[in-house]
C-alpha cells in the first residue's frame, strides 16, 4: 500500500509570500494529482503530474519520480489561496490514496 | 455541466436511524466513488463501481451498502447510523480508474450522528 506524507500540516502565510507545500510517497507510481479544498468543502483538482512540472497560474507543481516526491509552490500568495491542499497517488482497487493535506492560511 | 451533485448538503441523524446520501453526475464516467473524511485524516475509500451493476468494497466499507443500477447514480446507504459514521462525505466520478485520469468531486455530505 502506498504511505503519502504531506508537511508541514499548517501553514500561514502573509499575502505575497512564496509557498511550498511537500508531498512524499512510498512506492513507485505514474502519477501524482493535487487537490484543493476550500473552506465550504468542496474538492478540485489542479493538477496530476507523472514527470517534470506543471505551471497553472501562480500555481507551480514539481515531480522528482527517483525520489519519490512531489511539491506545489503558490507564488505571490493570496489571501483566497487559503484551502487545504491535498496530493494523492495510485493506490489499491484503482482509486486514489489521499495525504491527510496541508491547511494553508493567507494572512492579508 | 452540472458534474458530480450530492445530496443532502448537511444532514443530522439520529443513532439507529437510516439514510441513503444521493449522487449523480452527467459526464457518463464509468467509474464512481465514494470517501469519508474525517479531521486530520485523509479521504477514506468507502465504495467503488467501475460501471452500472458493479459495485465493490473500499478500505471502510462496514456499515454501509451501495448500488449502481444506472451509469449516472452511485447512491450511499446507511442502514443502522453510529456515531462512528460521524464524518463529511464525497462522491466522486472519473472517466477510467487508476491514477491517470483526473478525478471530479462533488461538493459533500456533512453527517452527523447523535
Amino acid at each position: 500500500k502506498n504511505e503519502v506524507e504531506q508537511s508541514p500540516q499548517n501553514l500561514t502565510a502573509q499575502e505575497g509570500e512564496f509557498i511550498t507545500i511537500n508531498c512524499s510517497y512510498s512506492v513507485g507510481i505514474s502519477a501524482l494529482h493535487w487537490l484543493q479544498q476550500h473552506p465550504g468543502g468542496g474538492i478540485v483538482s489542479l493538477f496530476m503530474l507523472s514527470s517534470g512540472k506543471k505551471k497553472h497560474g501562480r500555481l507551480i507543481a514539481t515531480i522528482n519520480i527517483q525520489e519519490k516526491h512531489s511539491s506545489l509552490h503558490i507564488t505571490a500568495s493570496h489571501p483566497r489561496d487559503s484551502a487545504v491542499y491535498i496530493c494523492a497517488v495510485p493506490g489499491s482497487a484503482r482509486q486514489l490514496t489521499f495525504g491527510s493535506g496541508t491547511q494553508l492560511t493567507v494572512l492579508p | 455541466n452540472a458534474g458530480v451533485t450530492q445530496t443532502p448538503k448537511f444532514r443530522i441523524l439520529k443513532i439507529g436511524q437510516s439514510m441513503t446520501l444521493q449522487c449523480t453526475q452527467d459526464m457518463n464516467h464509468n467509474y464512481m466513488y465514494w470517501y469519508r473524511q474525517d479531521p486530520g485524516m485523509g479521504l477514506k475509500l468507502i465504495y467503488y463501481s467501475v460501471g452500472a451493476g458493479i459495485t465493490d468494497k473500499g478500505e471502510v466499507p462496514n456499515g454501509y451498502n451501495v448500488s449502481r443500477s444506472t451509469t449516472e447514480d452511485f447512491p450511499l446507504r446507511l442502514e443502522l447510523a453510529a456515531p462512528s459514521q460521524t464524518s463529511v462525505y464525497f462522491c466522486a466520478s472519473s472517466y477510467q480508474g487508476g491514477s491517470n485520469t483526473e478525478a471530479f468531486f462533488g461538493q459533500g455530505t456533512r453527517l452527523t450522528v447523535v
